[in-house]
């Protein structure tokens, strides 16, 4: 069973570049999250797709950052114009729903260091 | 709207002492909730889930937690820890309700296990 899986797992950036990360759910599960977890604080939330439908999409996610999911399965963020306080950890998590409620399992991150 | 506020940014236990992290929540809405754990430079593993079924959750690692309706808390205990047990732990409430949404967590709590 492979888990939710993210590549590169480490980025640095130079102000200015746009920046892509992708994420690999869990293969049956048809919800995928991405969140953004800055230094000291808990993961927030960006966006949440089910199947390849962008459901919702949170007030940090700017204009500069948008994600797809073509297929319902793999998804991408791209970050555009990067400015240093784009710097974090940005975790994609996936999950099914299910009787006992939806689990979201998260992957490993990819770690965004903008110069 | 709902929060989780986690009491106390650093705890630090010796161990086989009791371990104890505070969580309440904040839920207009009959609260799913969770507690994750994250190593350095790793992503989050859900520890336990609270989905109104039984008051008392036991998890992986000899964890579990309490759900207080009365005083909004689900606080995590351990008996006696360990020192593989140093790690950051994150309480979140699912932000509807229920089994969708994203996950609003809380700011953290890095337990730190003296020999």
């Amino acid at each position: 069973d492979t888990g939710v899986s993210q590549d590169p797992r480490h980025k640095i950036t130079k102000r200015g570049q746009n920046v892509t990360f992708r994420c690999d759910p869990i293969s049956e599960h048809n919800r995928l999250y991405w969140y953004r977890q800055t230094l000291g604080q808990g993961p927030e939330f960006l966006t949440y797709f089910q199947n390849e439908a962008q459901l919702e999409k949170s007030r940090l996610l700017s204009d500069r950052f948008s994600a797809e999911r073509p297929k319902g399965s793999f998804s991408t963020l791209e970050i555009q114009r990067t400015e240093q306080g784009d710097s974090a950890m940005y975790l994609c998590a996936s999950s099914s729903p299910g009787a006992k409620g939806d689990t979201q399992y998260f992957g490993p991150g990819t770690r965004l260091t903008v110069l | 709207a709902q929060s989780v506020t986690q009491l106390g940014s650093h705890v630090s236990v010796s161990e086989g002492a009791l371990v104890l992290l505070r969580c309440n929540y904040s839920s207009s809405v009959p609260p799913y909730l969770f507690w994750y754990v994250q190593y350095p430079n790793q992503g989050l593993q859900l520890l336990l889930k609270y989905t109104s079924a039984a008051t008392l959750v036991k998890g992986i690692n000899g964890f579990e937690a309490e759900f207080k309706k009365s005083e909004t808390s689900f606080h995590l205990t351990k008996p006696s820890a360990h020192m593989s047990d140093a790690a950051e732990y994150f309480c979140a409430v699912s932000d509807y309700g229920g089994s969708q949404g994203n996950l609003i967590f809380g700011k953290g709590t890095k337990l730190s296990v003296k020999p």
